[in-house]
Parts: C-alpha cells; structure tokens; sequence
C-alpha cells in the first residue's frame, strides 16, 4: 500500500469557482503533513503545512483527519494562476518525507 | 540563503550506459533526500541522508542505484547500467532536520531531467 493516496485528477474548475482536494496516508505514525505547489517543468514548492486544528492562509484552508488519516486542501475564488499540480506530503519520525502522486488543477477563464 | 545545486540540468543517455547526478544542498542542512519524479507521478523518495549515513534507502533500486554523501555535505547519485524507465526528473532536497511539526527549511532543487534512448 502506497504511504499516501491523492485522485490525480485532473480537475478543471473555472474563475471564482470553490475547489477540494483530499490525501490520506497509511502509516499512523505520520507525524506532520503539508502540502506542495508543483508548477509544470518546476520543483515541488511548501504551500502551506497543515495542523491538527485546521489552518487557513488567504485562500487556502488545509485540514488534517488523524482518526480517518487523511489530509484535505480547500481552494476558494480559484485564480487562473493557481493551475499547478497540488501534492500533499507527509513526514515521519526520522525526518522522512513522502509524497502523493499529486491532483492536477486546470483553473479555466 | 543559496538554493539546493543540482547539475546537470538535463541528461540525455543511451540505454546501458551510466549517468551521474550532483546535489550541493543548502549550507548547514544536515538531512539530504534524492527523489525520481516520472512524468504524471509524485516524487519517489529513493534515499534520504542524515549528515553522511543513510536513514532510508529502501526503494532504491540497488542493482543499478547507488548514492554517496561523503564528508557530510554533496552528494552524488548514480545509475550504472541505466533503462529506459528510469526516464524522469531527479530531485535532490535538503532540510536542517530535527523533530517537529516544522518541515525545518526542507527545500528542493530544480532537479536533473534524465531522458534514456
């Protein structure tokens, strides 16, 4: 079983529009969770990471689910320039990371 | 703060032979990861580095996969002889390390984009 599952999508959504993305992992012990931004042709960048309360910053809401072990990112008023490939990331003891496959985000004008 | 150094940016190679891959990662990083991104997937951890031993190798192919980090700081990751799925782009990260929520600067290169023949 693979350490951490996303619907790779792809998701196409126009302007304005309200979009979810969901992540669960394996692995209990997961200690932290996040979630990248990967541009076409470009290198994973940190979007924001995610808490157990639940954490929002701007547009962007992150939640985790330890009982159901997963992980959501909710984007509100989608903008066209946050077309990216969304990947959710978890870190174990130990300091390693690993990665889902990523959700790709088609934002439409 | 400098990046994560990765060079060559892109490889382009025949079947069998081999290629290598150099990562500078951030100064005073201590915790360093090599990932294989194939097209459409998420990143791969193939081994992950604390100071000069390996944490974590168990998904590289050690047939043909071997890595180094000597001294503490670069790294090399070579693949001896190379196929053709072994096309994709390698990415080398770098992060302070230690216990806790935080990601501590965990950082990525712009990675190698290795195509086989």
């Amino acid at each position: 079983r693979k350490e951490v599952e996303q619907d790779p999508g792809p998701f196409n959504v126009p302007e304005g529009a309200t979009v979810a993305f969901n992540c669960t992992y394996s692995n209990s012990a997961s200690q932290s969770f996040f979630w990248y931004r990967q541009d076409c042709r470009k290198e994973p960048k940190l979007l924001m990471s995610v808490y157990s309360s639940g954490n929002e910053d701007g547009r962007f809401t992150a939640q985790l689910n330890r009982a159901s072990q997963y992980i959501s990112l909710l984007i509100r008023d989608s903008k066209l320039s946050d077309s990216a490939t969304y990947l959710c990331a978890v870190k174990r003891t130990g300091n390693q990371f690993y990665f889902g496959t990523g959700t790709s985000l088609t934002v439409i004008p | 703060e400098a990046g994560v150094a990765q060079s060559p940016r892109y490889k382009i190679i025949e079947k069998r032979q081999s290629v290598a891959f150099w990562c500078n990662p951030i100064s005073g990083h201590a915790t360093l990861y090599w990932y294989q991104q194939i097209l459409g997937q998420g990143p791969k951890l193939l081994i992950q580095f604390q100071n000069n031993g390996v944490v974590d190798d168990s998904q590289l192919p050690k047939d043909r996969f071997s890595a180094e980090r000597l001294k503490g700081v670069d790294s090399t990751l070579k693949i001896q002889p190379a196929k053709l799925e072994d096309s994709a782009v390698y990415l080398c990260a770098s992060s302070r390390g230690g216990q806790g929520l935080r990601p501590y600067g965990y950082t990525f290169g712009s990675g190698t984009r290795l195509t086989v023949v």
